[in-house]
């Protein structure tokens, strides 16, 4: 297992136009988090899956935003109607079981909204 | 709902001098504490982690945090750096009741280390 794989691991799309990202996790985690990250800040969490289940979603920032895990092994994260503030590095991590167990991230994916 | 401070943004330090990477947080509730390494061009990785019990933790590299619940920090320090630190370091909190809310990041501090 090569851990967790984010694609396209670049992005760039014209503003009003619809992006949708792919996260495979590792294997047997159950568990898999979106986070986003813009230039100079951390990691800004967005949702998480466990399982298929969609156990938190209030965090994503609008309504053009959705995620899917239909089931329970990858996932996707669409944003609608992009604009130009949604530019920034989409993270994945997924874990097994607890947040207290360690959370292994991807390479992210970068979007740019032109 | 949490918060985590990393005041310094960037720390440079010569190769082989100590240095320390302050983060300290806000939380109502009692947390777990992450510390992330991004090293160029990959993703974060865990370094080190305080959950319960002594408040000393160590990585394998070298590294270590104490957990200073009076102050809310989490500070981390190494006695001797290697140019191979050089990376982007995150401070994390999570709260206990099952991760609902994620990972709370810092906004990092950018390790220099100088020859």
């Amino acid at each position: 297992d090569t851990g967790v794989s984010q694609n396209p691991r670049h992005k760039i799309t014209k503003r009003g136009q619809n992006v949708t990202f792919r996260c495979d996790p590792i294997s047997e985690h159950n568990r898999l988090y979106w986070y986003r990250q813009t230039l100079g800040q951390g990691p800004e969490f967005l949702t998480y899956f466990q399982n298929e289940a969609q156990l938190e979603k209030s965090r994503l920032l609008s309504d053009r935003f959705s995620a899917e895990r239909p089931k329970g092994s990858f996932s996707t994260l669409e944003i609608q109607r992009t604009e130009q503030g949604d530019s920034a590095m989409y993270l994945c991590a997924s874990s097994l079981g607890h947040l207290n167990t360690e959370a292994f991230f991807g390479q992210g994916t970068r979007l740019t909204v032109v | 709902a949490q918060s985590v401070t990393q005041l310094d943004s960037q720390v440079p330090v010569f190769e082989e001098a100590p240095v320390e990477l302050r983060c300290n947080y806000s939380s109502s509730v009692s947390v777990y504490l992450f510390w992330y390494v991004q090293y160029p061009n990959q993703g974060l990785q865990l370094l080190l982690k305080y959950l319960s019990g002594s408040t000393l933790v160590e990585s394998i590299n070298g590294f270590e945090a104490e957990f200073n619940k009076s102050q809310t920090s989490f500070h981390l320090r190494k006695p001797s750096v290697h140019i191979s630190d050089t990376a982007e370091y995150f401070c994390a909190v999570s709260d206990l009741g099952g991760g609902a809310d994620g990972l709370t990041f810092g906004k990092g501090t950018h390790l220099i280390i100088q020859p």
